[in-house]
């Protein structure tokens, strides 16, 4: 069965450097979460989509933005890259109204700002 | 705001026995959906089994079951005859609202011991 796909899988910036992370939803999936996990911690809520329009909006820096094209695919573009920005960033995806919600989740991005 | 809690930050099982993860959410909401998602080394988050709270039985997968207390707002993950593989980092889930976005407890180390 396919699963979500993001790229890069590991990206190393500097600071202040811009950053952009794709992700790619399980066909027929309509909606796209994006998590960040810092080290040792739970994922964290940033921002979904839901038929290419923003649906929520979580703990998302004013220096990040994503959007959903019309292809469901969605990039989650970083400006300004602080060295607390480093995490496993994941993206899911979900069919809405399917099987209670449930998220299927991507390897993740991992982002190391140096 | 919906919180979940997962009071046991390290737990550890000798293979082929039984343990048990808890959980703990508060919300506010009627409809909603609890998940625990395993998350291994290699950091890839994957859904071990889900829960819709107007379900009054408790969802099993294989060696996985849950304890849904509805009115007390638990919701613990047990897992038989425990392999190796099952040691991981699990957390609990919990989705509701319009959006249905996942949070998360901190999350329970499992270390199985051969």
């Amino acid at each position: 069965a396919a699963g979500v796909i993001q790229s890069p899988r590991h990206l190393i910036k500097e600071k202040r450097e811009t950053a952009t992370l794709k992700c790619y939803p399980i066909p027929r999936h309509d909606t796209v979460y994006w998590y960040q996990q810092g080290p040792g911690q739970d994922p964290q809520f940033l921002i979904s989509f839901y038929e290419k329009m923003q649906s929520d909006k979580g703990s998302i820096p004013d220096r990040f933005s994503a959007q959903q094209f019309s292809d469901y695919h969605s990039e989650l573009n970083m400006s300004s890259l602080e060295l607390g920005d480093s995490a496993l960033y994941f993206c899911a995806s979900s069919r809405n109204w399917d099987r209670g919600y449930e998220q299927y989740f991507g390897p993740g991005t991992r982002l190391t700002v140096t | 705001a919906q919180t979940v809690t997962q009071s046991q930050p390290e737990m550890s099982v000798q293979e082929a026995e039984t343990v048990t993860l808890s959980c703990t959410y508060d919300t506010s909401e009627s409809d909603y959906y609890l998940f625990w998602y395993k998350q291994p080394p290699s950091r890839q988050m994957i859904l071990v089994i889900r829960q819709e709270a107007y379900k009054q039985q408790n969802a099993t997968e294989n060696r996985f079951s849950v304890n849904f207390q509805k009115a007390a707002k638990s919701f613990s993950l047990k897992i038989s005859d425990s392999q190796l593989g099952d040691a991981a980092m699990y957390f609990c889930a919990y989705s509701g609202g319009s959006n249905y976005k996942l949070t998360f407890g901190k999350g329970t180390l499992l270390t199985v011991n051969p």
